[in-house]
């Protein structure tokens, strides 16, 4: 069965550095997300992404973030310059063909920033 | 702002019972529903997808049923078994975007 797949699992990371969280989306969807998940909050919504820009983005979406999509299969999150209160769990979902349709998410990506 | 309430926040059952999870959410316009299960540390599997237009949808020992003008999504979970013990999240949809609402939770825990 398809899956979202995202690497790394986990990632630690010091304060003020920049990571990159990895997704690949199912092949043929077309609607990519993230969310990030702080241990013991809800799952939060950060950014949409589709044809290649950004469709929405959530408050906690500043200039620190940016998304990616670079290649026909990877969909990238970089946050610059990190606090360490973006440490959160980070998941990736996509969608097949209208945002109105099944979500799926990936593992997610553990960041702990020290 | 649509806020997604899941009551209760967790629940313990022997094994075989029939339970009932509650979802509420304020705003009554949405798209759709999702069910998902969040096994500790892991992702988030989909389990059911209810549009608006549809009042229940079922797959295998799951029961989601909607109730869109009322604010209300249940799942049912028939016999449950000690694999099922998860925390499960309602997310609502808003609009035919994607972007999902997600409520808190319900901690599961069926004892063998």
């Amino acid at each position: 069965e398809p899956e979202v797949t995202q690497t790394p699992s986990h990632q630690v990371t010091q304060m003020g550095q920049e990571v990159i969280l990895r997704c690949v989306p199912i092949s043929n969807h077309l609607y990519f997300y993230w969310y990030r998940q702080i241990l013991g909050q809800k799952v939060e919504f950060l950014v949409s992404f589709y044809n290649n820009e950004i469709s929405e983005k959530s408050e906690i979406f500043d200039d620190q973030f940016s998304v990616e999509r670079p290649d026909g299969s990877n969909f990238t999150l970089k946050i610059r310059s990190t606090k360490l209160e973006d440490s959160a769990m980070y998941f990736c979902a996509s969608m097949g063909e209208g945002g109105g349709t099944e979500a799926f998410f990936g593992q997610g990506t553990r960041l702990t920033v020290v | 702002k649509q806020e997604v309430t899941q009551i209760p926040a967790a629940l313990s059952v022997p094994e075989g019972e029939n339970l009932v999870l509650n979802c509420s959410f304020t705003d009554s316009a949405i798209y759709n529903l999702q069910w998902f299960r969040q096994d500790p540390g892991k992702g988030l599997t989909s389990l059911l997808l209810i549009q608006s237009s549809q009042r229940e949808q079922t797959s295998g020992r799951l029961n989601a049923s909607l109730d869109k003008s009322s604010g209300r999504s249940t799942l049912y979970i028939a016999a449950s078994q000690p694999g099922d013990s998860a925390t499960y999240l309602c997310a609502v949809n808003p609009a035919n975007t994607g972007k999902l609402i997600f409520g808190q939770g319900t901690t599961l825990q069926v004892k063998p």
